[in-house]
């Protein structure tokens, strides 16, 4: 069973650049999130969507864009990349109440000098 | 101001012993709490959860306790095994839009053979 699958795992980008992170899942899963996880600050909320064509800021939406287009994808654009972006992602999927069970992927590790 | 504190960085026991990890929140309006591992490399994965209808919760060798006026609730491992060494995190939902997850900022738990 897939789950939740994250592309890329890694990534180095350069102040300014822009990049898409990818996150598909296979369960179909109304809900979605993207999460960053710094030390210390535990994993904050960046966007979220709970269903195709829906989706909302959370904590820190700042720099981030995303679209739901279809039940399964969820892409996270960053539109000018800084280095306060540096950070692990986490996307997340779930039922119709995401404090039932959130189903994480493996996590993008983006480095942005 | 995060709604979700963990207060204990790291936590060191030793096999077969109890750990307990404690979160608090500020946040009133939760209603739903959970618990995640996390092993490096990996997502977070669902551990054990907790509605604020109840008190206690258990599977297995976990049990998760909540005292809602002191808005605090701890996870309680017994006997500690050395598989069990991760970074926990708690997180709370409460009936908000997308009824998303506020995570803690986790806990390093080490159990030494």
């Amino acid at each position: 069973n897939a789950g939740v699958t994250q592309t890329p795992k890694f990534q180095v980008l350069k102040t300014g650049q822009s990049m898409t992170l990818q996150c598909a899942q296979d369960m179909n899963h109304e809900y979605m999130s993207w999460y960053r996880q710094d030390p210390g600050m535990g994993l904050r909320l960046i966007h979220y969507s709970v269903g195709a064509g829906i989706t909302d800021q959370g904590e820190v939406p700042n720099g981030y864009n995303v679209s739901r287009s279809t039940t399964e994808d969820f892409p996270l654009r960053l539109l000018s990349a800084a280095p306060s972006q540096t950070s692990v992602y986490f996307c997340a999927s779930g039922t119709v109440r995401m404090n039932t069970e959130a189903f994480f992927g493996q996590g993008t590790r983006l480095t942005v000098v | 101001d995060q709604q979700v504190k963990q207060n204990s960085p790291s936590l060191s026991v030793q096999e077969g012993r109890i750990s307990i990890l404690n979160c608090d929140y500020t946040n009133s309006m939760f209603d739903y709490f959970l618990w995640y591992k996390k092993y490096p490399a990996e997502g977070p994965t669902f551990l054990i959860s907790i509605s604020s209808i109840k008190d206690k919760n258990e599977d297995g060798r976990f049990t998760v306790f909540l005292n809602k006026s002191a808005k605090h609730l701890s996870l309680h491992i017994v006997p500690s095994q050395p598989g069990d060494s991760a970074v926990y995190f708690c997180a709370a939902s409460g009936n908000n839009a997308g009824n998303m997850l506020t995570f803690g900022g986790g806990t390093r738990l080490m159990v030494k053979p």
